[in-house]
């Protein structure tokens, strides 16, 4: 079965503590893995793509990795508006361009 | 550039009552889904469109219908509200297989 597992579900940070965010998959097929961000009321907020395992990408204090299994969202020296829900997702084999959502990860930074 | 745009924002439904939430996106994508939100449950697909005139069912499609007569519009029916169906509903779409999804801001729905 298609899935994937977020942790931890919450996490507490204090301003310039630097962490790791995990995503474990299950898909047959890998077409893609997505990071998002989304703030409380708002739709979920694209931030990377990742096709295959060894990809990274960055984008000011976060940087994706992917093995053949999880991928990690680190964030290094955060910042209090970095404070959102990360949700990761693979793309569905057999429902076009849908995907299927981890629960997502509660990141709460403190200054 | 207005992305994908979900209407109404807010919507308060007495239990058997039906309605309609639209969905609209000017990127021309292909592509368009929907799902829901709710609390410890994470967004689960509906249904999904892969073009004008083709949808198909998701993960949780019972209670719900939907249409793609245009590639602009994405329109989601509930047929008689629920309670179980109180939740935030989300739209999205985009231009192909290994591209990502961009979201409306969500239409949130309460059936008392």
């Amino acid at each position: 079965e298609d899935q994937v597992t977020q942790s931890p579900e919450a996490l507490r940070l204090q301003e310039g503590e630097s962490s790791s965010l995990n995503c474990s998959y299950t898909v047959s097929g890998l077409r893609g893995l997505f990071w998002y961000r989304q703030d409380p009321g708002k739709g979920p907020e694209f931030l990377f793509t990742l096709y295959s395992a060894g990809e990274e990408k960055e984008k000011e204090r976060l940087k994706a990795t992917l093995t053949k299994k999880e991928s990690f969202l680190h964030i290094t020296a955060p910042k209090p508006e970095d404070s959102a829900t990360y949700l990761c997702a693979v793309q569905a084999p057999q429902a076009g361009t849908a995907l299927i959502f981890g629960k997502g990860t509660t990141l709460s930074v403190s200054s | 550039n207005a992305g994908v745009t979900q209407t109404p924002k807010f919507q308060v439904l007495k239990t058997g009552q039906s309605m309609t939430l639209q969905c609209a996106q000017d990127m021309n994508h292909e592509y368009m889904s929907w799902y829901r939100q709710d609390p410890g449950m994470g967004l689960r697909l509906i249904h999904y469109s892969v073009g004008a005139g083709i949808t198909d069912q998701g993960e949780v499609p019972n209670g719900y219908n939907v249409s793609r007569s245009t590639t602009e519009d994405f329109p989601l029916r509930l047929l008689s509200a629920a309670p179980s169906q109180t939740s935030v509903y989300f739209c999205a779409s985009s231009g192909g297989r290994g591209q990502p999804q961009h979201f409306g801001d969500g239409t949130r729905l309460s059936i008392l």
